[in-house]
């Protein structure tokens, strides 16, 4: 049982490449969502989305990208890297919304380090 | 917008108890616990919704008062394996993702 699964693990990128992370659940979880956790500042809501075809922004959206064309995949699209975007990634998945008895499950994340 | 958490940090020896507390400045309808160890992905502890009772895990439960709009976690008669950050997340009843805190570090010591 898989769960979500993210990849890569590590990633290192110039200022100014593009890249996606991949996110992948195997719960057939209509909801899910990226965030990405800085020292001393949480989880941050980046994209979020409701089911296949619909997503929205968080708290923090801009420079990065999300596209939902299936249940199971969910990647974040960095358009243009920089220094600010260095972090760790942490996708997670859930049945119903978080009004809901329904626990978010994280995928192990992705470290980012933009150069 | 972040709930509050408080404190930011907590050292305990083992069997000590703690609270972690989780304030919101909008109407909360479910709030969410989850556990993190360094290096790893937060791990879910429990879920308390709006009208419902505290909730209970192992030696850790946890209060959800709506009218004071905050969540306390209580871990008691902590063990070595309790340390890690933990963090509130907020939800909405129309809410899709969740609003998480900043984090409590808590380190149980021998």
């Amino acid at each position: 049982n898989a769960g979500v699964t993210q990849t890569p693990k590590f990633q290192v990128l110039k200022t100014g490449q593009s890249m996606t992370l991949q996110c992948a659940q195997d719960m057939n979880h209509e909801y899910m969502s990226w965030y990405r956790q800085d020292p001393g500042m949480g989880l941050r809501l980046i994209h979020y989305s409701v089911g296949a075809g619909i997503t929205d922004q968080g708290e923090v959206p801009n420079g990065y990208n999300v596209s939902r064309s299936t249940t199971e995949d969910f990647p974040l699209r960095l358009l243009s890297a920089a220094p600010s975007q260095t972090s760790v990634y942490f996708c997670a998945s859930s049945r119903s919304g978080t009004g809901n008895n329904s626990p978010l499950h994280f995928g192990n994340g992705t470290r980012l380090t933009v150069t | 917008q972040q709930p509050v958490q408080s404190p930011q940090a907590v050292i305990l020896r083992e069997g000590e108890d703690a609270v972690i507390n989780c304030s919101s400045s909008k109407a909360l309808y479910s709030v969410h616990w989850y556990r993190q160890k360094h290096g790893e992905a937060p791990v879910f502890l429990m879920i308390l919704l709006k009208g419902g009772e505290q909730k209970g895990h192992e030696k850790i439960s946890a209060s959800f008062n709506e009218k004071k709009q905050q969540s306390s976690l209580y871990l008691t008669a902590s063990q070595l394996s309790y340390s890690g950050t933990y963090f509130c997340g907020t939800g909405s009843n129309s809410g899709y993702a969740l609003n998480f805190g900043k984090g409590t570090s808590l380190l149980v010591t021998p």
